[in-house]
C-alpha cells in the first residue's frame, strides 16, 4: 500500500480556493487516489476519487499529474463549514483494505 | 452516495461488560465491511476486515477474542467489545465497500462513541 504525505494543517479564509497536495511517491499502477473529509465525532465522508488527469464533481476537483506521484484536492470558494480534516488515501482497485494517513487539518477563518 | 448506519451512536458501560455495535448498509449490499477505531486528534486505525459469511481478518495487534466481529448478512456487520475496560474507550467507525464498474469506494458510518467507566 502506497504511503501518503500531506501537510499537517492549513489555514484559509472564506471564499478562497483551497488546494491540498498529497505526495504518494510509491503509488502502484493499479492504485486509485481517494479523498475523504471528516468532521469531529463523525465518520469520514467520501469527496472524490481519481486515477489520472483531472476529476471534478459538485464539491471538489482532483488534479493528478502524469507521473501520479502526487495529487491535489481543490476546494472552490470555501466556507466556515469546510473546516475539517481531509485524508488522502491511495489504494489498489479491489485492494483488501485502506490505510489512513495523518490527514490535513483545514481551518477556515472568517 | 451509499448510506451506512451505526447503532448505537454512543454508549457508556461499566468495566467488564460487553458492548455490541451494529453497522448496516442501508441501500446496498456489502460483501466487505471494515472496522476502525479513532482516538482524539488521531487518524483512523484499521482494526479488521469483515467479509460476509467468513471469519474476519484482524490487523496486527488487534485481539480477535476481545473484538468479536460477525458479518452474517450482506447488510449487517457487528463488532462486540468483550469485557470492556477504560482503555477500550474510543470512537469506533465502520465502513462498507462498494464496487461499481471502475470504482472501488468505502462509505463510512457515523461512528459510535464508546466510554468505559
Amino acid at each position: 500500500l502506497a504511503k501518503t504525505t500531506q501537510p499537517i494543517s492549513m489555514d484559509s479564509y472564506e471564499g478562497q480556493e483551497v488546494n491540498i497536495t498529497c505526495s504518494h511517491n510509491n503509488i502502484a499502477t493499479n492504485d486509485y487516489i481517494t479523498w475523504y473529509q471528516q468532521f469531529p465525532s463523525q465518520g469520514p465522508r467520501f469527496i472524490i476519487q481519481g486515477y489520472k488527469t483531472k476529476v471534478t464533481n459538485e464539491v471538489a476537483s482532483l488534479f493528478i499529474p502524469a507521473d501520479r506521484k502526487s495529487s491535489t484536492l481543490s476546494l472552490p470558494r470555501v466556507s466556515l463549514s469546510d473546516t475539517a480534516v481531509y485524508y488522502c488515501l491511495v489504494g489498489g482497485f479491489r485492494d483488501d483494505k485502506i490505510i489512513f494517513g495523518k490527514g490535513t487539518r483545514l481551518h477556515i477563518l472568517p | 452516495g451509499a448510506v451506512v448506519s451505526q447503532h448505537p451512536s454512543r454508549v457508556i458501560c461499566k468495566s467488564g461488560t460487553s458492548v455490541k455495535i451494529e453497522c448496516r448498509s442501508l441501500d446496498f449490499q456489502a460483501t466487505t465491511m471494515f472496522w476502525y477505531r479513532q482516538f482524539p486528534k488521531k487518524s483512523l486505525m484499521l482494526m479488521a476486515t469483515s467479509n460476509e459469511g467468513s471469519k474476519a481478518t484482524y490487523e496486527q495487534g488487534v485481539e480477535k477474542d476481545k473484538f468479536l466481529i460477525n458479518h452474517a448478512s450482506l447488510t449487517l456487520s457487528t463488532l462486540t467489545v468483550t469485557s470492556a475496560h477504560p482503555e477500550d474507550s474510543s470512537f469506533y467507525i465502520c465502513s462498507a465497500r462498494v464496487l461499481a464498474g471502475d470504482s472501488d469506494t468505502q462509505y463510512f458510518g457515523p461512528g459510535t462513541r464508546l466510554t468505559v467507566l
